[in-house]
């Protein structure tokens, strides 16, 4: 019940298209869900992060929707570019486990030109 | 601000040994919380310390251990290494006083190789 689970494993886009990753879980407990980004060689960063009381939240060229009933949550990179080549993985939390972050199993992303 | 510095950065250690593995977490952070990534299991939530206690522990076998200093500096010790133990290890540190939610700040790792 604590899974998060990620789709599609890789995904390859070229220079402007909008690529789509998606994630679902079971907890329903879970409040608060981020993304992060990681290149190779560095550790994770985060790059926009939601609350089930909104369904959508975007900074940028980055989107996240929301589904509180399908227990889903989706990230759009608008007009992408090959910066954004990287993993991208979906986390989700709860109040009471600040840094306890359950992850999905990520999503390599490489934007062509 | 310097950020989140994990050393070493690369070890081998051969079956049985044990090892040790810092991390210093942004000035004034007081949390830390340590990953374990590896291709086939992702990230995993090892352990999570606050002002020196362990605040929240994952499900990891009891050769898995932590600390955290006063200076909010954190070790973490892996005894009786075995195989699957290599991975890369994260540390994570966030200014939260309590045990809210908000962005965690991670280091580049410390790559473990177990021979």
């Amino acid at each position: 019940q604590q899974q998060v689970k990620q789709s599609p494993q890789s995904l390859i886009v070229q220079k402007g298209g909008i690529p789509i990753i998606n994630c679902a879980y079971e907890n329903t407990a879970f409040d608060y869900f981020p993304w992060y980004q990681q290149f190779p060689g560095k550790g994770p960063a985060l790059l926009i992060a939601i609350r089930p009381d909104v369904s959508e939240k975007k900074e940028g060229r980055f989107t996240i929707s929301f589904n509180k009933s399908a227990k889903q949550f989706s990230l759009h990179i608008m007009d992408s570019q090959p910066g954004d080549s990287a993993t991208y993985f979906c986390a989700a939390s709860y109040t009471g486990t600040a840094s306890k972050l359950t992850f999905g199993t990520g999503t390599r992303l490489q934007v062509t030109l | 601000k310097a950020g989140v510095t994990q050393t070493p950065r690369y070890l081998i250690k051969t079956r049985g040994q044990q090892v040790t593995l810092s991390c210093s977490p942004i000035s004034g952070h007081r949390s830390v919380s340590w990953y374990q990534q590896t291709p086939g299991q992702g990230l995993q939530f090892l352990f999570e310390y606050f002002s020196e206690t362990q605040r929240n522990k994952g499900n990891f076998p009891g050769r898995f251990s932590g600390r955290q200093f006063s200076n909010s500096r954190s070790e973490m010790n892996v005894s009786t290494l075995e195989l699957g133990d290599s991975a890369l290890y994260l540390c994570a540190s966030t200014q939260l006083r309590t045990s809210g939610t908000g962005e965690l700040f991670f280091g580049e790792g410390s790559r473990l190789t177990v021979l």
